[in-house]
C-alpha cells in the first residue's frame, strides 16, 4: 500500500524565484491538502484539492497556488518567493467520496524542505 | 485567540509516568478531532481520532468534550519512545471539503 510521496525532499531557491512542489496521495485517496510548517510551529493549512478544484483555503496570499490532476496527484506553486517562505511543506491525503465513504483522517507525506536565500 | 490552543510545554517526565495533554478549540462547528505525533524533522503521524465517547488505544486515551470545546490525550506508563511533539488537530468543513487547524504542539521528553 503506497503511502503519500512528495518531491523533491529538499530545495534551495533565492528570493523572487518560483517553486513547484509535488505530491502523490496514498493509494485510494482522492483529496490532497497542503501545509506549511515553520520551525517550532504546528503546520498551517494552505489549501485543499478535491475533484481537481480548490475546495478550502487557509490564510495564504495568492502567491500560493495549486493544482490537482485526474490521477489525484497535486502540485503546490509559490511565486515571488520571500525569505519567510522557508519552511517544511507537507502534503496530506484523505478520502472524500461523497457517496458515504467520507473520511477526513489525513496521512502525511515526508515533506519538502524549502530554503529561500 | 488562537483557533486551537495547546499546553505550551515542554513536558519532562520520567519513564513510567502518566502525562496529560490538553487542547481547546474555538470553532463550535468543528466536527473531527485528532491527535498526531511528530518526531523531530519528520512528518506528523496519526496517533488517534478523538470521539465524544472517549477512545483508548493501549496506553493512550483520548477524550472530547464538545460542550467545553476541549480535547485531551492521556499517556500512561510513558516510554522513552514516546518522546515527540504531540499535535492537536481540528477539522471544520462541509460536504465540499474541510479545513484543518493544528495546535502549536506540546513537546514531550521522557527520561530514563
Amino acid at each position: 500500500d503506497a503511502g503519500v510521496t512528495q518531491s523533491p525532499t529538499h530545495l534551495i531557491k533565492t528570493r523572487g524565484q518560483q517553486v513547484t512542489l509535488r505530491c502523490s496521495p496514498k493509494s485510494g485517496h482522492d483529496t490532497v491538502s497542503w501545509y506549511q510548517q515553520a520551525l517550532g510551529q504546528g503546520p498551517q493549512f494552505i489549501f485543499q484539492y478535491y475533484e481537481e478544484e480548490e475546495r478550502q483555503r487557509g490564510n495564504f496570499p495568492d502567491r500560493f497556488s495549486g493544482h490537482q490532476f485526474p490521477n489525484y496527484s497535486s502540485e503546490l506553486n509559490v511565486n515571488a518567493l520571500l525569505l519567510g517562505d522557508s519552511a517544511l511543506y507537507l502534503c496530506a491525503s484523505s478520502l472524500t467520496r461523497l457517496t458515504g465513504l467520507r473520511s477526513d483522517t489525513q496521512y502525511f507525506g515526508p515533506g519538502t524542505r524549502l530554503t529561500v536565500l | 485567540r488562537k483557533e486551537v490552543e495547546q499546553d505550551p510545554g515542554p513536558f519532562n517526565v520520567p519513564e513510567g509516568a502518566t502525562v496529560a495533554f490538553n487542547c481547546t478549540y474555538s470553532n463550535s462547528a468543528s466536527q473531527s478531532f485528532f491527535w498526531y505525533r511528530q518526531d523531530c524533522r519528520k512528518e506528523p503521524k496519526l496517533l488517534m481520532s478523538v470521539y465524544s465517547s472517549g477512545n483508548e488505544d493501549g496506553r493512550f486515551t483520548a477524550q472530547l468534550n464538545r460542550a467545553s470545546q476541549y480535547i485531551s490525550l492521556l499517556i500512561r506508563d510513558s516510554k522513552l519512545s514516546d518522546s515527540a511533539t504531540y499535535l492537536c488537530v481540528v477539522n471544520t468543513g462541509n460536504t465540499g471539503g474541510f479545513k484543518t487547524i493544528f495546535g502549536a504542539g506540546t513537546r514531550l521528553f521522557v527520561k530514563a
